[in-house]
């Protein structure tokens, strides 16, 4: 079991906009950053969104993310075939000094 | 271009031991941490550990220790993941991924993992 909880699917027609949820406690993104990774099929995971809301360069402005309280979020706006990938959220966790993640949540493009 | 490039599958018995290499290029490898990350068959990812660049020291998540051993060699640029006395449940994706340190690597957790490596496959099976 995760210490992160994400929904484990959420699907969208392209052109659509779809938001993962990512719940945590005050010891993991009540007091620290959040990242998003994507990991198309067959790949290794990709930085998708750091310090919360920030895009490394070379990822589309379709994708942002934020926070609040215990609680984060990566919207993806604009979804395209793409798109269809699983999504990790991670944040350091202060407790285990370490991080941890969701367990995922698979994105459909119907 | 900045890349890191991991060690081929590995096929091993039961109680075997594995070592697993990541190479970096195309940056300065002593000014970023490494993690390692496993990611079992069907599942989601999780987080191993990291190893210091600047000290070498090796720290290692809950359920990490004891038979996983992390270590650098600076001098050829690579990271190694060492895993002994190996069990079939071992048998993942092992992926090495850099994150920035900014001197001291005091607060390297506030960089995420911004470069992965490609996965290296392990295979336990007798």
């Amino acid at each position: 079991q995760s210490v992160l909880t994400q929904p484990p699917s959420a699907s969208g027609t392209p052109g659509q906009r779809v938001t993962i949820s990512c719940s945590g406690s005050s010891s993991n993104i009540g007091s620290n950053y959040v990242f998003w990774y994507q990991q198309l099929p067959g790949t290794a995971p990709k930085l998708l969104i750091y310090r919360n809301n920030q895009r490394p360069s070379g990822v589309p402005d379709r994708f942002s993310g934020s926070k609040s309280g215990t609680s984060a979020s990566l919207a993806i706006s604009g979804l395209r075939s793409e798109d269809e990938a699983d999504y990790y959220c991670a944040a350091w966790a202060d407790s285990l000094s370490g991080y941890v993640f969701g367990a995922g949540t698979k994105v459909t493009v119907l | 271009q900045e890349q890191l490039v991991q060690s081929g599958s590995e096929l091993k018995k039961p109680g075997a031991s594995v070592k697993v290499s990541c190479k970096a290029s195309g940056y300065t490898f002593t000014s970023y941490a490494m993690n390692w990350v496993r990611q079992a068959p069907g599942q989601g990812l999780e987080w191993m550990g990291w190893s210091n660049s600047n000290t070498g020291n090796p720290t290692y998540a809950q359920g990490f220790t004891g038979r996983f051993v992390f270590s650098l060699d600076t001098s050829g640029n690579t990271a190694y993941l060492q895993i002994s006395s190996l069990k079939a449940e071992d048998t993942a994706v092992y992926y090495c991924a850099r994150s920035y340190c900014g001197g001291d690597c005091a607060n390297y957790y506030y960089y995420g993992m911004d470069l992965w490596g490609q996965g290296t496959t392990v295979t336990v099976s007798s």
